[in-house]
């Protein structure tokens, strides 16, 4: 069964400062996707980032980064020079093939100027 | 390109009452999905309608119903409302479906509460 774990509930940094978000996964599947999405106060879930099982390339987006690793199960999401405007709440998800997004319970970090 | 409506954005009913919310989604997409998100068991998923048809489905009992439409619009009902059924509902669009291929795009959700 798929699961994903995000220990951290809540995180709170100092603007500039630069803050990783933990992701955990499992899976039975040899195909699957992993994604990111964040959740301002406004409510509705923002696309941050997709990627595949095949592809374990770290990827970097401005002052987001994702790192992959297969090995140790994990897709951790770090800001860079966190803003203020970054405050949010954070979910990674995991799909199979033809299944839906199974999320995390979340990370709320607060970003504090 | 206008984005995942859903309507209305908060709800008050009493227990035992009946409540239907709207989502209409991007247009030409052709997947809507309903998410539950409470603080204790976070983001569950409820069901996915393509083309009409449910094409998944959540472990939620069967007071949880929907339906999608011709146009992709698509309508989520609980009956015989519980207090814990007090929750923010998301509707998720996309293209082919919340799989793996598609990135899905949510609305802002309604804010159901039971009292």
């Amino acid at each position: 069964a798929q699961k994903v774990t995000q220990a951290q509930t809540e995180i709170s940094v100092v603007e500039k400062e630069d803050v990783t978000l933990d992701c955990v996964y499992e899976t039975r599947d040899t195909t699957y996707y992993l994604f990111w999405y964040k959740q301002p106060p406004s409510g509705e879930l923002v696309f941050l980032i997709r990627r595949n099982s095949f592809d374990e390339q770290n990827e970097i987006s401005g002052r987001y980064s994702w790192n992959f690793q297969k090995s140790t199960s994990s897709f951790n999401f770090t800001i860079t020079a966190s803003q203020v405007v970054d405050s949010a709440v954070y979910f990674c998800a995991l799909s199979e093939e033809d299944t839906p997004l199974v999320f995390g319970k979340g990370t709320r970090l607060s970003v504090i100027a | 390109k206008a984005g995942v409506t859903q309507t209305p954005r908060y709800l008050i009913k009493t227990r035992g009452q009946q409540v239907t919310l709207s989502c209409s989604p991007i247009s030409g997409h052709r997947s809507v999905s309903w998410y539950q998100q409470t603080p204790g068991q976070g983001l569950q998923f409820l069901f996915e309608y393509f083309s009409e048809t449910q094409r998944n489905k959540g472990n939620f009992p069967g007071r949880f119903s929907g339906r999608q439409f011709s146009n992709s619009r698509s309508e989520m009902n609980v009956s015989t409302l519980e207090l814990g059924d007090s929750a923010l509902y998301l509707c998720a669009s996309s293209l082919e479906g919340t799989g793996p291929n598609t990135e899905a795009f949510f609305g802002q959700g309604t804010r159901l509460t039971v009292v």
